[in-house]
């Protein structure tokens, strides 16, 4: 059974402090994605990679950085937290080619509040 | 930028009716997708749709797509209590490498 994990399902953190969500998966996707979800706005894209070491901005990169050294590994980081980065953010994998010509497989998200 | 909207924003039937939720779009797309996301956890893949094709079924779900409207739509027949969700509806573009989702349509079956 195909898995998409993610290191904490809830994180409060405070404002400056340097923040790291991981994500694995275990399906040997070359794509993986992070995504932040906001009441009314859906699911934008903050990064994806396609490779390992392989990056690409998404729609609102701004404020985070991410890391893949390892293939099933994929890490947003929070460089300085701040209160408007409060979010459910979701990390995705999915199999290699153009990205949206497959399925994408969800972790069960990680619930980010920044005080 | 938003790509897909689904229309409506809430929907509220009873079990046993179909729930029909729409999707519009802007730009030229390679495929269409439908997730599901129960309680703000991780999305679950329904069906997937390319730009060639005009309808799919999978189980009680049927998609259509009309790219001269730019347009889908996601039907459930039959539904049921468990069906109560929020919808989700990811294009991507032709040539692109990113899928944009919408805002979602929120469903809610009654029993």
């Amino acid at each position: 059974d195909v898995k998409v994990t993610q290191s904490s399902r809830y994180l409060v953190k405070r404002t400056g402090e340097k923040v790291f969500l991981e994500c694995v998966q275990d399906m040997d996707h070359e794509n993986m994605f992070w995504y932040r979800q906001d009441p009314g706005l859906g699911l934008r894209l903050i990064y994806f990679s396609y490779d390992v070491k392989m990056k690409e901005k998404g729609d609102i990169p701004e404020g985070y950085s991410v890391s893949r050294e390892k293939k099933e590994r994929f890490s947003l980081i929070l460089e300085s937290a701040s209160t408007n980065q409060t979010s459910m953010y979701l990390c995705a994998s999915s199999l290699s080619g153009i990205a949206g010509a497959f399925e994408q497989f969800f972790g069960p998200g990680t619930r980010l509040t920044v005080l | 930028s938003q790509q897909g909207e689904e229309d409506p924003q809430a929907l509220s039937i009873q079990e046993g009716e179909n729930a029909t939720m729409n999707c519009s779009y802007k730009t030229s797309i390679n495929n269409l997708q439908w997730y599901r996301q129960n309680s703000g956890r991780g999305l679950v893949h329904l069906i997937l749709i390319r730009s060639n094709e005009r309808e799919k079924h999978s189980g009680r779900l049927r998609v259509t797509l009309d790219t001269s409207k730019k347009s889908s739509s996601l039907l459930i027949t039959a539904s049921r209590a468990a069906d109560t969700d929020s919808y989700f509806c990811a294009t991507s573009n032709t040539g692109g490498f990113k899928t944009i989702f919408g805002a979602g349509t929120r469903l809610f079956v009654k029993a």
